[in-house]
């Protein structure tokens, strides 16, 4: 069964203190992968979609990288309102359902 | 729509009594999904339709769970007689199409059952 584990599970950052959160995953044919921000009491919010190995994709303070086996989010230089939980989510070519990681819980603190 | 909206936002209901929770997906989009995402849980994967193919409906947890989708657009989830384990929070997200790329997500029902 395709598997997606994230680390850490949470993480306390000084504001400007940069860092990345891993997303490991096992998949039969990894169709994308994908970077989630939830906020409190809201649904996920869709980041960034990866596809192959190599491929890295930003947007403001946040760049997410791809290989073979994990994906990596790297948050360069956060700021308070960055504070969220980050998910990440594969889509296999074997079935049609996202696989979610529990989450990491970043709080960025001024 | 501008994005997947979710009906009601919250919702308390009495042990033993039905619920249906609806999802309006955004226009176009021919593939959606229903999870579950419990306290300090991961999303749970409920449900999937695409366009007018037989639904996946192999992560439902139980037979008092149902969805359907009415002309590939709205679906409802209706939670038959329900129990304590169903409280949780149930998202709905919709996609361009099979295997088409990234899912957006409503906001959620907040389902609470006393």
């Amino acid at each position: 069964e395709d598997q997606v584990t994230q680390s850490p599970e949470a993480l306390r950052l000084q504001e400007g203190e940069s860092s990345s959160l891993n997303c490991s995953y096992t998949v039969s044919g990894l169709r994308g992968l994908f970077w989630y921000r939830q906020d409190p009491g809201k649904g996920p919010e869709f980041l960034f979609t990866l596809y192959s190995a190599g491929e890295e994709k930003e947007k403001e303070r946040l760049k997410a990288t791809l290989t073979k086996k994990e994906s990596f989010l790297h948050i360069t230089a956060p700021k308070p309102e960055d504070s969220a939980t980050y998910l990440c989510a594969v889509l296999s070519y074997a079935g049609n359902q996202f696989y979610f990681g529990t989450g990491t819980s970043l709080t960025v603190i001024p | 729509g501008a994005g997947v909206s979710q009906s009601p936002s919250n919702k308390v209901t009495e042990k033993g009594k039905d619920v249906e929770l609806r999802c309006d997906p955004i226009s176009g989009h021919t593939a959606l999904y229903w999870y579950r995402q419990s306290l300090g849980q991961g999303l749970e994967f409920l449900i999937y339709f695409q366009g007018n193919s037989a639904p996946d409906k192999s992560g439902l947890p139980s037979d008092r769970f149902s969805a359907e989708r009415t002309g590939g657009s709205v679906s409802t989830l209706t939670i038959q007689r329900t129990q304590q384990e169903d409280s949780a929070v149930y998202l709905c997200a919709s996609s361009l199409g099979a295997g088409a790329g990234e899912a957006f997500f409503g906001q959620g029902t907040r389902l609470t059952v006393v």
